[in-house]
């Protein structure tokens, strides 16, 4: 069974870097799965943040893709997100996730609250 | 950029079925994926490919896609299906889009 955890701290300072680690159990990277972000402001939508090939291709969204880096660290079997320069708009639950190519995302972490503020 | 756009709100009784539109240009072109979540969990997802149902979804969860619009379609639907749905779809080049989102209500 897959399990996605995500961990990083709970406050960012503005103007600072949000980082986050999503540790992966169950699996490994694989050619055909897409390890996602995927975030959720309190009480709104869900949107896409970013998301990594186990040949580290990536795809971003293309409002945060200046400020965004995803990552793969294979010996510790987890991926990172990286949010440079953020605001309190980027206040969210953020998600880590599997998608696997053409099957959606099917495997989703709990999810972790990253609140931007001074 | 491309938008998927939903109703914010639907309201069924339980035993009726359910439509939750998500329109976009051409979207008929795309897959279409669908997502629900309950207060305080993660997504779910109960249709891939337009149509399909992931291993565990109720047959009463189906799905169609032409022109501009896809639609979820609950039959039946529960007063356990009550929760927000949301459509994904690919936006050429390189990113996902998701609608707004849709509170199904189901009392």
């Amino acid at each position: 069974q897959v399990r996605l955890q995500e961990s990083g701290p709970g406050l960012v300072r503005p103007s600072g870097t949000l980082s986050l680690t999503c540790a992966v159990s169950g699996d490994s990277f694989r050619n055909g799965f897409w390890w996602n972000w995927v975030r959720q402001s309190p009480g709104k939508g869900l949107e896409f943040v970013g998301e990594i090939s186990h040949s580290e291709s990536t795809h971003y969204n293309p409002s945060l893709k200046s400020r965004v880096t995803v990552t793969i660290d294979r010996s510790k079997n987890q991926f990172s997100l990286s949010l440079a320069s953020v605001t309190a708009a980027d206040t969210a639950f953020y998600f880590c996730a599997r998608r696997t190519e053409n099957f959606g995302i099917q495997y989703w972490g709990q999810g972790i609250l990253v609140t931007v503020s001074s | 950029s491309y938008d998927l756009t939903q109703p914010r709100s639907v309201s069924v009784s339980p035993g009726q079925t359910a439509n939750i539109p998500c329109s976009g240009d051409k979207l008929g072109d795309k897959y279409v994926y669908w997502y629900q979540q309950k207060p305080g969990q993660s997504p779910v997802m109960v249709l891939y490919q337009d149509t399909k149902r992931p291993s565990g979804i109720p047959e009463r969860f189906s799905g169609s896609n032409s022109g501009d619009t896809a639609t979820l379609t609950i039959s039946g639907t529960q007063t356990m299906d009550a929760a927000d749905y949301y459509c994904q779809a690919w936006d050429t080049p390189s990113t996902w889009v998701f609608g707004g989102g849709t509170k199904l209500t189901a009392l």
